[in-house]
């Protein structure tokens, strides 16, 4: 009964390949999130979804791009992978945007 | 553009010490604060969070963080703390009107020793 889970928690891959990583949560929130906490833990917001509606692109390479085919699941899909992806990435979800954000597990991304 | 500072990277610490993680942001009209804690190899985890109300907010494991908007601190602490402390810590802030993104500081890293 895991709130936020995520597929896979390890991926290494090759560069150039294309990857998707799967996001699912069963707390019937409206909003959910992906960040990217680099090699020295810092986490950065990349995207969010309302609704199945994106609401924040932080000026990602366009070779990311979320995917969200019900409120349930955010999906993100990376093209072309570069050795600067390597990082965890981490899919959130909360109720609404001031309440508290919960989040998965993660996924070590890398990229050899 | 929100900003969030967290003062050490490191504070190592004798296990039942007490301990004061430091966290500022920069000003807005409103904002919401948040402390995560990160577990080796886990995801984030909410202590607490100052959204309004009492500036002194109560957490999990112990933990409490005090709202100071004249100095735009979130400082987090706990009067005594155990080896299973031992974590990474993030400060967090949120702008309601910015869809509710989280800005990380850098993260403390606590190191509790015997």
């Amino acid at each position: 009964d895991t709130a936020v889970s995520q597929t896979p928690k390890y991926l290494v891959t090759q560069m150039g390949n294309d990857k998707s990583i799967k996001c699912e949560q069963n707390l019937g929130h409206d909003t959910m999130y992906w960040y990217k906490q680099d090699s020295k833990k810092f986490l950065k917001i990349m995207f969010s979804y309302n609704n199945k509606e994106l609401i924040i692109n932080e000026t990602v390479p366009n070779r990311f791009s979320p995917k969200s085919p019900d409120k349930a699941h955010l999906n993100l899909h990376i093209n072309s992978l570069e050795l600067g992806d390597s990082a965890v990435y981490f899919c959130a979800s909360s109720q609404g945007f001031a309440d508290t954000q919960y989040f998965g597990p993660g996924t070590r991304l890398t990229v050899l | 553009a929100q900003s969030v500072t967290q003062l050490d990277s490191q504070v190592p610490v004798f296990e039942e010490a007490p301990v004061e993680l430091r966290c500022n942001y920069s000003s807005s009209v409103s904002v919401y604060l948040f402390w995560y804690v990160q577990y080796p190899n886990q995801g984030l985890q909410l202590l607490l969070k100052y959204l309004s109300g009492s500036t002194l907010v109560k957490g999990i494991n112990g933990f409490e963080a005090e709202f100071n908007k004249s100095q735009t601190s979130f400082h987090l602490r706990k009067p005594s703390v155990h080896i299973s402390d031992t974590a990474e810590y993030f400060c967090a802030v949120s702008d309601y009107n910015q869809g509710g993104k989280l800005i990380f500081g850098q993260g403390t890293e606590l190191s509790v020793k015997p």
